[in-house]
């Protein structure tokens, strides 16, 4: 079975500054998909960033871009240039993909944010 | 382009009542999926659909059920609501022929068992 681990309950970041939140996960399969997804106040989830197991290249989405480790399992956001609207909730998810998988995605325990004026 | 749409919103139940959480897509995906989530715990696999007539069982799926009656409709169902089953219940549907991998929640519900 999969799980994802997200050490860190809650994090505090000064807007405008850099911010890495880990996690960690661990699998028998070759092909998945990472995902993180915010979850801001209003309870709305929100994909941020979405990275396929088989591009060594690590994604990037405007001020937002993973450190995806494969052989250590590690799949850790960076957040750059914070601010006040980046204070959420971040869970870090797996979903297997392929070989008839479905879409069901393991969620983290999450990483509360909080950015400071 | 509604997405994702969950009733009600909100809902306070009594120990043993039984209701309806509704979710409703109109993006023709064919995965649908409900997860609950609690404090501490993330989000957690209740049940999930991969198409109209067919059903599966997540993490959490003892005290719920669920039916998938057409492609756009996935209701979850608790028979006997228990204090256990206080929770923000998330609809979420993604398609499997264009599989990106990403799901589309919808807003939440926020179900309160006394």
């Amino acid at each position: 079975a999969q799980t994802v681990t997200q050490s860190q309950p809650e994090m505090s970041v000064q807007e405008a500054e850099t911010v890495t939140l880990s996690c960690t996960y661990d699998t028998s399969e070759s092909n998945y998909y990472l995902f993180w997804y915010k979850q801001p106040p209003s309870r709305q989830m929100i994909l941020v960033i979405r990275q396929e197991a088989y591009k060594q290249q690590n994604a990037t989405e405007n001020r937002f871009s993973v450190n995806f480790q494969k052989a250590a399992k590690s799949f850790s956001l960076k957040i750059s240039d914070s601010q006040l609207g980046d204070t959420a909730m971040y869970f870090c998810a797996f979903m297997k993909h392929g070989g008839g998988a479905t879409n069901k995605l393991i969620f983290g325990t999450g990483t509360l944010l909080a950015v400071q004026p | 382009n509604a997405g994702v749409t969950q009733t009600p919103k909100f809902q306070v139940l009594k120990t043993g009542q039984s209701m309806t959480l509704q979710c409703a897509q109109d993006m023709n995906h064919e995965y649908m999926s409900w997860y609950r989530q609690d404090p501490g715990m993330g989000l957690r696999l209740i049940h999930y659909s991969v198409g109209a007539g067919i059903t599966d069982q997540g993490e959490v799926p003892n005290g719920y059920n669920v039916s998938r009656s057409t492609t756009e409709d996935f209701p979850l169902r608790l028979l006997s609501a228990a204090p256990s089953q206080t929770s923000v219940y998330f609809c979420a549907s993604s398609s499997l022929t264009v599989n990106t991998g990403e799901l589309f929640f919808g807003e939440g519900s926020r179900l309160t068992v006394l």
